[in-house]
């Protein structure tokens, strides 16, 4: 049980330039969540995912996309990136049939726009 | 939608006293209040939450106290050690399942 995997670890980017970050959970979880971290501003959630086909915007959702065809992936994508996307970028999952419930995250994503 | 602001956001505490963090929350419909804790180089792990039926909830030397009129929510870690140092994140939520995070509070423990 590897719970939540996400790759790549670390990732530099021109400006400009195209990436997908992948996320999968094997722990059948019906929600998924991509959030990114910058220094002192805490967790922002950038967009979420309460089943298979179903995705929406969180907090800062300009730049990125998502999709979510199945239950265990839930891969962001960046296009045109910019400096102002230079962060580390957390995936999470969690189960609950009514709200909030315990998120597992990922061990992140650094990624560096320059 | 919600603010949830987080103090103090460095916090240095002697090996065996107590560490507290208080984070407010501006929507009073906000009813889950988890608190994760972040690991040098890991993904943040949820330590404890209390909903807003509840007053206090303690688990070992975790406790968090809920103050609804108020709206202010806090971490108690009594009989710190090392491995309590570490970045900790308050979070708040209206039952929909999307966070509100507190900036964080980075806590070092001297031994």
């Amino acid at each position: 049980n590897a719970g939540v995997t996400q790759t790549p670890k670390f990732r530099i980017l021109k400006i400009g330039q195209s990436m997908t970050l992948q996320c999968a959970q094997d722990m059948n979880h019906n929600y998924m969540y991509w959030y990114r971290q910058d220094p002192g501003m805490g967790l922002k959630l950038i967009y979420y995912s309460v089943g298979a086909g179903i995705t929406d915007k969180g907090e800062v959702p300009n730049g990125y996309n998502v999709s979510r065809s199945t239950t265990e992936d839930f891969p962001l994508r960046l296009e045109l990136a910019a400096p102002s996307q230079t962060s580390v970028y957390f995936c999470a999952s969690s189960y609950s049939e009514q709200g909030a419930g315990e998120l597992f995250f990922g061990e992140g994503s650094r990624l560096t726009v320059l | 939608g919600e603010n949830v602001e987080q103090h103090p956001s460095t916090l240095s505490v002697q090996e065996g006293d107590s560490a507290v963090i208080k984070c407010t929350y501006s929507d009073s419909a906000s009813n889950y209040f988890p608190w994760y804790k972040q690991e040098l180089g890991k993904g943040p792990q949820l330590i404890i939450d209390i909903r807003s039926n509840v007053g206090e909830k303690k688990d070992q030397r975790i406790a968090v106290t809920l103050n609804k009129t108020a709206k202010h929510f806090s971490l108690h870690i009594t009989e710190t050690q090392p491995e309590d140092s570490a970045v900790y994140f308050c979070a708040a939520s209206i039952n929909d399942y999307k966070l509100s995070f507190g900036a964080g509070t980075t806590v070092t423990v001297r031994a």
